[in-house]
């Protein structure tokens, strides 16, 4: 069963600074991986999605990488700003029957202070 | 371009009531679609998904089920709603390589 990690659970930064968030699966066999946000009490916004054949994926100021052999991938958000203040979510897509479903993880809570 | 709506936003409900919750999708034809419930604490959990019209795959046995009427749209629904209930419903479909897209979410409170 795929079980997803995100850390930290929370994450408090000032304004201007780079920061990583982390994800961690345990099964490798993924299709995709996929960066969301939500902000409270809001929908879901899908932010990057990387498929299982690529390393990296760029959208701004926001850059995630995928390392599926040992079953990580990071979200760096350059010169970060209080918008970016939200929770960010990361799922990812297992290959072979269960192709159709996205495992999340708790999500890391960032605030960015200005 | 593709639109996710959902309704009611909002929902008190009592103890034992039933529930109805929609869900429709413009701008794509034969989405799969989605339905999963945010707890607070918890991650998101996967309830239900369709690839198509009258299909429906349960993830979690519990006392909510969904319908697929029409090409875009799903439903949730119960005939007595449990405490348990209580949490925020988020509708999503999926584009090209499952790239998933959600809609703004119903928060329901079962009192």
């Amino acid at each position: 069963k795929q079980e997803v990690t995100q850390i930290p659970a929370a994450l408090s930064v000032p304004e201007g600074e780079n920061l990583v968030l982390n994800c961690s699966f345990t099964d490798s066999a993924i299709y995709n991986l996929q960066w969301f946000r939500q902000d409270p009490g809001k929908g879901l916004t899908s932010l990057l999605l990387i498929q299982s054949s690529q390393r990296e994926q760029t959208s701004g100021r926001l850059n995630a990488s995928l390392d599926k052999s040992s079953g990580r991938s990071t979200l760096y958000i350059a010169a970060s700003q209080p918008g970016d203040s939200a929770t960010y979510l990361c799922a990812v897509t297992s290959s072979g029957g269960s192709n159709y479903k996205l495992t999340f993880g708790k999500g890391t809570l960032l605030t960015v202070n200005p | 371009s593709q639109t996710i709506h959902q309704w009611p936003a909002t929902l008190v409900q009592p103890v034992g009531s039933p529930l109805s919750l929609e869900c429709t999708v413009e701008g794509t034809s034969n989405p799969n679609l989605y339905w999963y419930r945010q707890a607070a604490g918890r991650g998101l959990q996967l309830l239900f998904y369709s690839v198509g019209i009258g299909q429906i795959s349960s993830e979690v046995p519990q006392n909510l089920s969904a319908s697929r009427p029409q090409d875009r749209q799903f439903i949730l629904s119960s005939k007595k709603l449990l405490l348990s209930d209580s949490g925020f419903y988020l509708c999503a479909w999926a584009g090209v390589n499952n790239e998933q897209f959600f809609g703004p979410g119903t928060r329901l409170t079962v009192l």
